[in-house]
Parts: structure tokens; sequence; C-alpha cells
């Protein structure tokens, strides 16, 4: 079946430091991809996606190419703030309905 | 805008006891999703809703029963519940047939003793 698998954390950074999370896939078809973002307290909102290969979301300075060779859909942001703290999850759609989501990493900024 | 709307937000449970958990949704969306979220496992789905008058098992239906109540309501139930079920649980809503973007309520934290 369809699966995500993202780099396990927790992430620990500091203020304008580069931010990298890997995310692969294992999906039949074609899915549409996904990164959304867990605030402290809060449900998952929607960050960025892309819905074919080579396509780039992109998000309050943060971007994700499709790239359907490696089968990976990175999550990259130049230059972090403490805002950014929270979980970040990759999650893919096989066009059934369902999200399959990755376990999620946890980013902490420091100031 | 209220989106999607859980409650109750918190609620401590005995083994055993039984309980529901309510979400409506104002978008107007078709289909209706129950997660649960625990650490280190991410988000897996319960049951899931694609249209009203359907439901369908996701990946962890056991010990859960849900009722699509009309558009706008999709309830989640438990009906003797076990300490493995102590975790988060969000609802979700989506408008795009295939997935698309969800939207999630605020969480349900559910503690079983």
């Amino acid at each position: 079946g369809d699966s995500v698998t993202q780099m396990e954390g927790p992430v620990t950074l500091s203020e304008e430091a580069f931010l990298t999370i890997n995310c692969t896939y294992t999906a039949t078809g074609y899915p549409s991809l996904f990164w959304y973002v867990q605030y402290p307290g809060e449900g998952l909102q929607l960050l960025l996606k892309a819905t074919k290969a080579d396509d780039k979301g992109s998000n309050k300075g943060f971007e994700a190419t499709y790239r359907k060779e490696t089968t990976s859909f990175h999550l990259e942001k130049g230059s972090v703030q403490v805002s950014d703290s929270a979980v970040y999850f990759c999650a893919l759609s096989g066009g059934d309905y369902k999200l399959s989501f990755g376990a999620g990493t946890t980013v902490t900024v420091r100031a | 805008n209220a989106g999607v709307t859980q409650t109750p937000k918190f609620q401590v449970l005995k083994t055993g006891q039984s309980m529901t958990l309510q979400c409506a949704q104002d978008m107007n969306h078709n289909s209706m999703y129950w997660y649960r979220q625990d650490p280190g496992m991410g988000l897996r789905l319960i049951y899931y809703s694609a249209s009203e008058g359907t439901t369908d098992k996701g990946e962890v239906p056991n010990g859960y029963n849900v009722s699509r109540l009309n558009k706008r309501e999709f309830s989640l139930r438990l009906e003797s519940a076990a300490p493995s079920q102590t975790s988060v649980y969000f609802c979700a809503s989506s408008g795009l047939a295939g997935g698309g973007e969800l939207f999630f309520g605020e969480g349900s934290r559910l503690t079983v003793l």
C-alpha cells in the first residue's frame, strides 16, 4: 500500500539556519504530495502541496519539489525563525479519498 | 469561520466506559475523516466517509464505530474504551474527491485509565 517515510526528529536549529526534512514515498500510480504543519496545541494545517512530478510547492518560505525519479518530496527553508517551531508531516494521496501520513518531525528553533 | 469543530477537547474515561466524539464542518465538504495521533506514529486513519451516507474502515478501525449523521457531522464512538485508545483524535474534512487538502479540527485528547 501507499506509505510515507520521513526523517526522524527531533531537529533543533538556531534562528536563520537552513532546514531540510527528508521525505520519501511508496505509491502505485501518481500520488499528490503534501506537507502539513502542526503548531503546539493546534490541529494540522496544509503548508504546501504538489500534484505531479517536477511540481514545486511553496509557502511561507518553505519549498518542496516532487521528484518522481527518487520518489522524494523533501521540505526546505533557507532561514528559519522561532515561529517555525512545530511538527511537520509529509503526506500523500493516492486518489482514493485518503491521505497517508509520515510519523512527523518535530522542529525546534532557538533564538 | 468555524471550519471543523470537535467536541470534547479533553476527556478522561475508565476502561470499559463508552463515549462519542463529535465533529462538525461548515465548509460543505463531502468527505470526512477520523485520525488518531500517537507519538512516533504520525496520524493513522480510523474511519472515513467519502460522502454522506457512506463510511469505510481505515488503517485502525478496531474498537471504534462511526456515524455520518448528515453532510456536516461525523461522529466517532468508543463502545468499550481501552487504555490502548489513549490518544489525540483529529477530525478532518475534504472538499475534493481523491483526497486533496484536508482541513483539521483542533483535536480531542482522550485518556483511558
